[in-house]
């Protein structure tokens, strides 16, 4: 069964700091990948999306991230966190049949 | 004004019932979805609708029902059945092509059973 796995349950960071979040997923298919993001007491909005093309995705907000075929891997970065970050980060893959499965999310604290 | 809107916000209700979660959007999409989202487990897909009269079930579709008679709607019955629904509902939507396929998300709706 697809699945997608995200490993940083909690990510604490001071303002500056660059940013990683990892995301794997697990289909050998094509897959169309989306990160969102939930900002406290706010709708879950699109951060950016990979379908086709260049692996390195640009998005909303100075975030990017990059799709690794290889490694079965879509990573979202930010070269330096603002306070305003602050929020939960979810990984999502489409794969067949217009499901879509999220991974468990990553709640990032920006320390000002 | 374009979007998708679940009602009510707050919900609650006596364990045994049944209740009914509604999800309406006017963005013409084909596709909508039910997850629920409880702290440190993401969002986990309950059900799913491609198109009209058609549905799928998701990783957790027990204790729960819907319908989709019509294009703009996608109702949730969270059953009896249910073992543990106390949870936040959300509802989303897609178009369903390849460079539109992101989903929007509706407000959610809490439901809480005591």
């Amino acid at each position: 069964a697809q699945s997608v796995s995200q490993h940083n349950h909690h990510v604490i960071l001071s303002e500056a700091a660059s940013l990683e979040l990892g995301c794997n997923y697990s289909y050998g298919g094509t897959v169309n990948l989306f990160w969102y993001v939930q900002y406290p007491g706010q709708h879950l909005q699109l951060l950016l999306k990979y379908f086709s093309g260049d692996p390195l995705v640009k998005g909303i907000k100075g975030f990017e991230a990059e799709f690794i075929k290889s490694k079965f891997s879509f990573n979202l970065r930010k070269p330096s966190v603002q306070w305003s970050d602050t929020a939960e980060y979810f990984c999502a893959v489409i794969s067949s049949a217009s499901k879509i499965i999220f991974g468990s999310g990553t709640r990032l604290s920006i320390r000002p | 004004d374009g979007g998708i809107t679940q009602s009510p916000k707050y919900l609650f209700r006596k364990e045994g019932q049944n209740v009914t979660l509604s999800c309406e959007q006017n963005l013409n999409h084909d596709a909508m979805y039910w997850y629920r989202q409880d702290p440190g487990q993401g969002l986990r897909l309950i059900y799913y609708s491609q198109i009209v009269n058609d549905f799928q079930k998701g990783d957790i579709a027990e204790g729960y029902s819907v319908s989709r008679e019509k294009k703009e709607s996608f109702p949730l019955t969270v059953t009896s059945a249910q073992k543990n629904p106390t949870a936040f509902y959300l509802c989303a939507s897609r178009e369903d092509r390849v460079e539109k396929n992101e989903q929007f998300f509706g407000p959610g709706t809490r439901l809480t059973v005591l």
